[in-house]
């Protein structure tokens, strides 16, 4: 119940198009969902977060949908570029009902093509 | 201006050899965490500090061990390496345990075990 699965494992997309990475959940008790973006020996870095009173949240070329009933939220990356090329990880939180810990997905290497 | 810092960035150590992989923090937060992550995995967490109490994952090793002397510094002591603790090693902080769930992270110490 604790999972957060993401698909897919990998995605290549060429310069210009639209990447789109999906993640889902059980826990009920998940009250954050960031997502985390990570450059090949780097740490990870917070991208983009909601929390499940809205449906989408959108920072630029980077767009959360969420859907609170069907308990999955997904990424969406506009215009994608070369330099988005990295691994994307999202996450949960229970937020008032943990500490903080937060629930990884395993992950989705994108690659974006010039 | 680095907000968390690790070091070193690379670490080899031999098979059964202690090792100690510190972090450092310029944001004043309350929490600190060490994760583990290993190739094409997302991190796994294997302790946090908040101030100063201290939280084990049920699945962390005994062979892993954490220190906090003070806010702005956190260190792991991995006791006797096995091949299997090679991994990169992830620090992150957070100004508080639950709520927002914002991370901080660091560069990493990319462990190698001979």
């Amino acid at each position: 119940q604790q999972q957060v699965k993401q698909s897919p494992q990998s995605l290549i997309v060429q310069k210009g198009g639209i990447s789109i990475i999906n993640c889902a959940y059980e826990n009920t008790a998940f009250d954050y969902f960031p997502w985390y973006q990570q450059f090949p020996g780097k740490g990870p870095a917070l991208l983009i977060a909601i929390r499940p009173d809205v449906s989408e949240k959108k920072e630029g070329r980077f767009t959360i949908s969420f859907n609170k009933s069907a308990k999955q939220f997904s990424l969406h990356i506009m215009d994608s570029q070369p330099g988005d090329s990295a691994t994307y990880f999202c996450a949960a939180d229970a937020g008032g009902t943990s500490y903080g810990k937060l629930t990884f997905g395993q992950g989705t290497i994108l690659t974006v093509h010039p | 201006d680095a907000m968390v810092i690790q070091n070193p960035r690379y670490q080899v150590t031999q098979f059964g050899k202690p090792v100690t992989l510190s972090c450092s923090q310029t944001l004043n937060h309350n929490v600190m965490y060490w994760y583990q992550q290993k190739s094409s995995q997302a991190p796994k967490l294997l302790f946090h500090y908040y101030d100063k109490d201290f939280n084990n994952e049920a699945d962390t090793p005994d062979n892993f061990q954490s220190r906090r002397p003070n806010t702005s510094f956190c260190f792991l002591d991995i006791r006797s390496p096995g091949l299997g603790d090679a991994a990169m090693y992830l620090c992150a902080t957070s100004r508080k345990l639950a709520g927002e769930g914002e991370q901080y992270f660091g560069p990493g110490t990319r462990l190698t075990v001979t």
